[in-house]
């Protein structure tokens, strides 16, 4: 089963709106953390959320985190090309970090 | 500044073959390590983890094996390769549990 998915496989904005990526977990975490992957390279990291933090912001990207319903998101204002990417979530628990299935963002101009 | 280099870039093997890909972190000590898979398309799958020398934990099996023999050096491993091992492989560091990930570049592993 799998412990973090995001809910869309994929979405498409134009270039300046705002998107939000979702996400659904079923275990219990010490963080949540966002990845983005751009093709053909390794996972950067966006944004890590803690258990006992509700939300964060990294310039445009802000992640919320709700433990109640073992759900996040990340929401990205000012979209630009450049930030078309595949978007993962992950759970980390002591070590084991498990990546959801990921979102496609296509931003066009 | 931290650095984290992979080898090779890429790889084409055969079934049946054996198979080594390597990882070394340059400006921390006592990284934690950790190997990941990914098909074409597909999610990152943590295989092992390693948080000291000597010592790697599994998460999934897939007839490989990982070794950490220096602080700064991670090895995954097979003597059999199987089609299926073919895919995306990324090898990653972090200071300590808990914090984000720090991935290499990568290696494009393709069995025949």
């Amino acid at each position: 089963s799998q412990l973090a998915e995001e809910n869309s496989w994929a979405l498409s904005v134009h270039e300046g709106e705002s998107v939000t990526v979702n996400c659904s977990y079923k275990t219990s975490i010490t963080a949540l953390q966002w990845y983005r992957q751009k093709s053909g390279k390794g996972p950067a990291q966006l944004i890590l959320i803690r258990s006992n933090e509700r939300e964060k912001r990294n310039g445009r990207l802000r992640a919320t985190l709700d433990t109640s319903s073992q759900s996040s998101s990340l929401s990205i204002t000012a979209t630009r090309c450049e930030d078309t990417a595949v978007y993962f979530c992950a759970t980390d628990s002591n070590n084991r970090i498990f990546f959801g299935d990921g979102t496609q963002l296509v931003v066009k101009p | 500044a931290q650095t984290i280099h992979q080898w090779p870039v890429a790889e084409i093997k055969a079934v049946g073959s054996p198979l080594s890909l390597g990882c070394t972190i340059k400006g921390k000590s006592s990284p934690n390590l950790y190997w990941y898979w990914q098909a074409t398309g597909g999610t990152l799958q943590q295989l092992f983890y390693s948080i000291t020398v000597g010592q790697v934990e599994s998460v999934v099996q897939l007839n490989l094996s990982a070794s950490r023999p220096k602080d700064d050096q991670f090895i995954l491993s097979t003597e059999k390769l199987l089609l299926s091992h073919s895919g995306f492989y990324l090898c990653a560091w972090s200071p300590h549990s808990n914090e984000r990930l720090f991935f290499g570049h990568g290696t494009k592993l393709s069995v025949l």
